[in-house]
């Protein structure tokens, strides 16, 4: 059981330019997130996956798209990179039902814009 | 507005000297309060969920407890491994996707 992996650990990009952050789950958990994590401000949400098909904003989305392209991945993606996006890059998956809401995380992504 | 607030934001403290954590919330109606513990350079690690005023629930040295208002993690006799930053999050009756994080409590245990 690996959990929530993400990819790359690290990745240094120059401004304008655009990548693909990756997270897959291996609990078959329905929801899936993304968070970015900077000092003093804590974890914010970019977007989340309730369910397979559908996505939805949080509390910081602008810059950002999402992909859930099947129940166990879920894709973030950076088109035109800004260096106010240098920031830590948390996946996270949850089963969200009455059974059980805590969340997984995964091990983080550090990205660098120049 | 939702909001949750943890203090102190640094805590120092020799082994064995207990203290507690502090998680504050005000939220519209709280679905659930979950505590993580985040080591350097990893992911949150989930460590207890709480679901109303009056729970408890235990873990080695840690212990989580719930009012309306706030919740406390106590650390009792801490040893270094416990070192840490110390995360809580809030989930509301609105939304059960969307988890409101606190900035987080520094904890340094010193032998």
């Amino acid at each position: 059981n690996a959990g929530v992996t993400q990819t790359p650990k690290f990745q240094v990009l120059k401004t304008g330019q655009s990548m693909t952050l990756q997270c897959a789950q291996d609990m078959n958990h329905n929801s899936m997130y993304w968070y970015r994590q900077d000092p003093g401000m804590g974890l914010r949400l970019i977007y989340y996956s309730a369910s397979e098909g559908t996505t939805d904003k949080g509390e910081v989305p602008n810059g950002y798209n999402v992909s859930r392209l099947n129940k166990r991945e879920f894709s973030l993606r950076l088109e035109s990179a800004a260096p106010s996006q240098t920031s830590v890059y948390f996946c996270a998956s949850s089963d969200g039902t009455v059974l059980s809401y805590e969340q997984y995380f995964g091990p983080g992504t550090r990205l660098t814009v120049t | 507005e939702d909001q949750v607030t943890q203090s102190p934001e640094a805590l120092r403290l020799q082994e064995g000297e207990s203290s507690s954590l502090n998680c504050s919330y005000t939220v519209s109606g709280l679905r659930g309060l979950f505590w993580y513990r985040q080591d350097p350079g990893k992911g949150p690690e989930f460590l207890f969920t709480l679901y109303s005023a009056g729970e408890e629930k235990e873990k080695e040295r840690l212990k989580a407890t719930l009012t309306k208002k706030e919740s406390f993690l106590h650390i009792t006799a801490p040893k270094p491994e416990d070192s840490a930053t110390y995360l809580c999050a809030v989930l509301t009756l609105y939304n059960f996707n969307k988890f409101y994080f606190g900035s987080g409590t520094k904890l340094n245990v010193k032998p």
